[in-house]
């Protein structure tokens, strides 16, 4: 596809359950990022990508959170045992490398009631 | 840590230029600084970037101060899909943009 893709748009869980959120990356992009934004703030980044390894994950809050790109395009974020203060909007963005032009993705809307 | 401070938020006229300012007095000698903006329930999108020159694209110009300690974005003629949070980031070495509150842009017809 033409931008990036990320699925579900929206996600609503109970407070323990687990969760995946899918991030179809630009073709061709080598470097891929998490980040949560919750409302009213700015993303704040979750981990970084290149290639099929996480080259900086300082960003995940627990050892609740996790993420994988297994063959260096798509990548999966998982939530373990959710907690309310999880919900958040997931944004995914990609890049040929470096720092320009980062392509992000309108996100995923986790909500845990 | 490039400490970067943004006004919260900006009104400007449709048509007319809107200048938002950015200070980043603690920025380093090879640190980028980037401009992201995110309209409402979307992600952000790409802006501008430069290092030391003034920038100019489609979308923007990008002014720098001679001492790098401060840099201001400009839209040349506003318009309703302008309005959104804008973002300045400068790049700090690392490999991750990290993103501040950014300054809302409203943009009155």
């Amino acid at each position: 596809g033409a931008g990036v893709s990320q699925t579900p748009s929206n996600k609503v869980t109970e407070k323990g359950k687990y969760v995946e959120l899918r991030c179809d990356p630009i073709s061709g992009h080598t470097a891929l990022y998490w980040y949560r934004q919750s409302l009213g703030q700015g993303p704040e980044f979750l981990i970084y990508f290149q290639g099929t390894g996480a080259a900086d994950d300082s960003g995940l809050p627990n050892d609740r959170f996790f993420a994988v790109r297994p063959e260096g395009s798509v990548s999966t974020l998982k939530i373990q045992r959710t907690e309310r203060g999880d919900s958040a909007v997931y944004l995914c963005a990609s890049s040929l490398g470096g720092l320009t032009g980062y392509t992000f993705g309108s996100g995923t809307r986790l909500t845990v009631v | 840590d490039a400490k970067t401070t943004q006004p919260n938020s900006m009104e400007s006229n449709e048509e007319e230029p809107v200048h938002l300012p950015c200070n980043h007095s603690t920025i380093s000698g090879t640190d980028y600084i980037h401009w992201y903006r995110q309209l409402p329930s979307q992600g952000p999108e790409y802006v501008i970037h430069g290092l030391t020159s003034n920038v100019n694209n489609r979308m923007a110009s990008l002014a720098i101060a001679e001492d790098r300690k401060s840099s201001t974005l400009i839209l040349h003629r506003a318009t309703l899909r302008d309005a959104a949070v804008y973002y300045c980031i400068p790049d700090q070495g690392a490999q991750k943009l990290v993103f501040g509150q950014g300054t809302r842009l409203t943009i009155n017809p």
